[in-house]
This record gives structure tokens, C-alpha cells and sequence, in this order.
């Protein structure tokens, strides 16, 4: 069974541009949520989508947003990036939403 | 937004010894609490699970101890190994999305 899919691994954006991030979830899966690391911040919460409606929203700007599609794949955007935007970019995916959540190996994003 | 307190944040021990690693949270949507071990350049990964029917979950050298009124729960790695060199993280869930606790860095020193 293949695991969470994140692309790109890597991705270097200039201040001011946007980002799109894609996560291909475990097969029969249909929670995505998504998760900014940094070394200051630790993991926190973006945004939760399930059966493509967001059932639950962190703390974040709306610069971040996110989708998902009919085949529970979810996509990720940041508009107007900032400096402190750069991260590791994690999601995770579960049958029906928090419990026995997988992540994939996340997106780092540098913003210069 | 709820807490989860995880201490310590690093944690040195020798080969063989046990690594004990505490989380303390204030509510969650229900009873399940994971912990995830992390290596550099990788994502999380789910090592061991707890659910209410127990207060305590042994999967190998890795137990979980639970103390649902106090609201902790603990990590112990028995025997620990220079390979268990990571970053854990503990979570709690709270509606649909699990929040975590900040990481404790362990290093296994051979």
C-alpha cells in the first residue's frame, strides 16, 4: 500500500509569490490535513478537509488555503509568501480524521 | 486552541537505558493518544497508539502509560538504542485533527 504523497519535495519562492503544494493520501483515506514545522513553532495545525469540505481551520492567516478534490487528493496555497513562511509542509491523511493519521515526507519550502 | 504539554525537550540516556517522555493535554475530542517518532528530512511516523480501554500499550520495547485523570500520558523506551536517536512527538485530538506536543529531541549515546 503506498504511503502519503507530497510533491515537490523542495521548493525555493521569492517573497511576494505564491505556492501551490499537492498530498496524495493513502488509498481509501479521506481526511487530509495539512501541518507547517518549524524549529521554533513545532507542528502546527493548518486545516483539515474531508470528503473535499474543510471541517476545521488553524490558526493561520488567509493567505493559506487548501482544497481537495473528489478523489480526496488536496492541494495547498500561499499567496503573498513571506520570509517566515518557509517550513516544512506536512500532511497527513486518515480514514475519517485524527486517529491513526500517516504523514508524508513533507514539502520544505524556502522563501528568499 | 487547546494544549499539549510534552517534556522534556532533549533527552540524553546510555545504551540500554529508558527514555521516559511525558505529555500533559487539557481536552480532546476523545480518548486516543499517539506518539510519533520523527528523523531528520523525514515526515512523522505513527509509532504507538493508546485508546481509552486501557491505560497502558506495549508494543515492543515502546509502552505507553495513560492517566486519564490526571490527562497524561507517557512515552517509554525500554532498552534504547542509538537507532532511536529522533525527535517524538506526542498529539492529542482535538475535533477532527490532531495537535501536538512541541518534541523531545532523544539522543542514544552508544
Amino acid at each position: 500500500k503506498a504511503g502519503v504523497t507530497q510533491t515537490p519535495r523542495y521548493l525555493i519562492k521569492t517573497r511576494g509569490q505564491q505556492v501551490t503544494l499537492s498530498c496524495s493520501p493513502i488509498s481509501g483515506h479521506r481526511s487530509v490535513s495539512w501541518y507547517q514545522q518549524t524549529p521554533g513553532q513545532g507542528l502546527q495545525f493548518l486545516f483539515e478537509y474531508f470528503s473535499e469540505t474543510q471541517r476545521n481551520k488553524g490558526n493561520f492567516p488567509g493567505r493559506f488555503s487548501g482544497r481537495q478534490f473528489s478523489n480526496s487528493r488536496s492541494e495547498m496555497n500561499v499567496s503573498t509568501l513571506e520570509l517566515g513562511d518557509s517550513a516544512l509542509y506536512l500532511c497527513a491523511s486518515s480514514l475519517q480524521g485524527a486517529a491513526e493519521a500517516f504523514f508524508g515526507q513533507g514539502t520544505r519550502l524556502t522563501v528568499v | 486552541q487547546q494544549q499539549v504539554k510534552q517534556s522534556p525537550q532533549s533527552l540524553i540516556v546510555q545504551k540500554g537505558g529508558i527514555s521516559i517522555i511525558n505529555c500533559a493535554y487539557e481536552n480532546t475530542a476523545f480518548d486516543y493518544f499517539p506518539w510519533y517518532q520523527q528523523f531528520p528530512g523525514k515526515g512523522p511516523a505513527l509509532l504507538i497508539a493508546i485508546r481509552p480501554d486501557v491505560s497502558e500499550k506495549k508494543e515492543g520495547r515502546f509502552t505507553i502509560s495513560f492517566n486519564k485523570s490526571a490527562k497524561q500520558f507517557s512515552l517509554h523506551i525500554m532498552d534504547s538504542q542509538p537507532g532511536d536517536s529522533a525527535t517524538y512527538f506526542c498529539a492529542a485530538p482535538l475535533f477532527n485533527d490532531m495537535r501536538f506536543g512541541a518534541g523531545t529531541r532523544l539522543t542514544v549515546k552508544p
